[in-house]
């Protein structure tokens, strides 16, 4: 079963500073895509950035950026000179799509806490 | 604000009872996804639809059950509720079949007492 796992529960960094996240996973499919997703204080899920598997290529949004290391099955975030608007909870998550149906796995989040 | 709206925000209800979630998709988006956010489990993929016809399903329990309208906008029945059914209820919506440009309502907040 696929599985996504974020092993850091929470995270802090100063403002302006860099911080990356932890998630790995665990799938046997070879074609998927991954994401990460903020949940600010509103709750509102808000997608970050998006990686489809069988691009080599790190994807990058302004000042969120990912490392995906499709061997390892690991896909951080890094968050480069950070805003107090940043602090929320981040999730990882995983999509897969095969037999049919469409498998989409969340993490267990992370907690990011922006210190002035 | 994303575009999908979902009604109730806040909902309070008893053990036993039943409640209907509403979402209504984004302008032009054919696919409709629910998840359930506790504080135990996470936020848990329920069940999708894409354009009326159910389409993929997650972790959604018996007493649960969803449908897609012709107008695209979708409920969420919950039957027989229990008090670990509190959580929030997140509808999304993309323009496709796939989830891989989603976006997501504010959520429905279920408790249940």
């Amino acid at each position: 079963a696929q599985t996504v796992t974020q092993s850091q529960p929470e995270m802090s960094v100063q403002e302006a500073e860099t911080v990356t996240l932890s998630c790995t996973y665990d799938t046997s499919e070879s074609d998927y895509y991954l994401f990460w997703y903020k949940q600010p204080p509103s709750r509102q899920m808000i997608l970050v950035i998006r990686q489809e598997a069988y691009k080599q290529q790190n994807a990058t949004e302004n000042r969120f950026s990912v490392n995906f290391q499709k061997a390892a099955k690991s896909f951080s975030l890094k968050i480069s000179d950070s805003q107090l608007g940043d602090a929320a909870m981040y999730f990882c998550a995983y999509r897969a799509y095969s037999g049919g149906s469409e498998k989409l796995v969340f993490g267990k989040g992370t907690k990011l806490t922006v210190n002035p | 604000d994303s575009g999908v709206t979902q009604t109730p925000k806040h909902l309070i209800t008893a053990t036993g009872q039943r409640v209907t979630l509403r979402c209504s998709p984004r302008s032009g988006d054919l696919s409709v996804y629910w998840y359930q956010q506790s504080l135990d489990q996470g936020l848990q993929f329920l069940i999708q639809y894409y354009n009326g016809e159910e389409r993929a399903k997650g972790n959604i329990l018996e007493r649960f059950s969803a449908q897609q309208f012709p107008d695209l906008h979708s409920e969420l029945n919950l039957s027989s509720l229990e008090l670990g059914d509190s959580a929030l209820y997140f509808c999304a919506s993309s323009v496709g079949g796939n989830a891989y440009e989603q976006y997501f309502g504010p959520g429905t907040r279920l408790t249940v007492t």
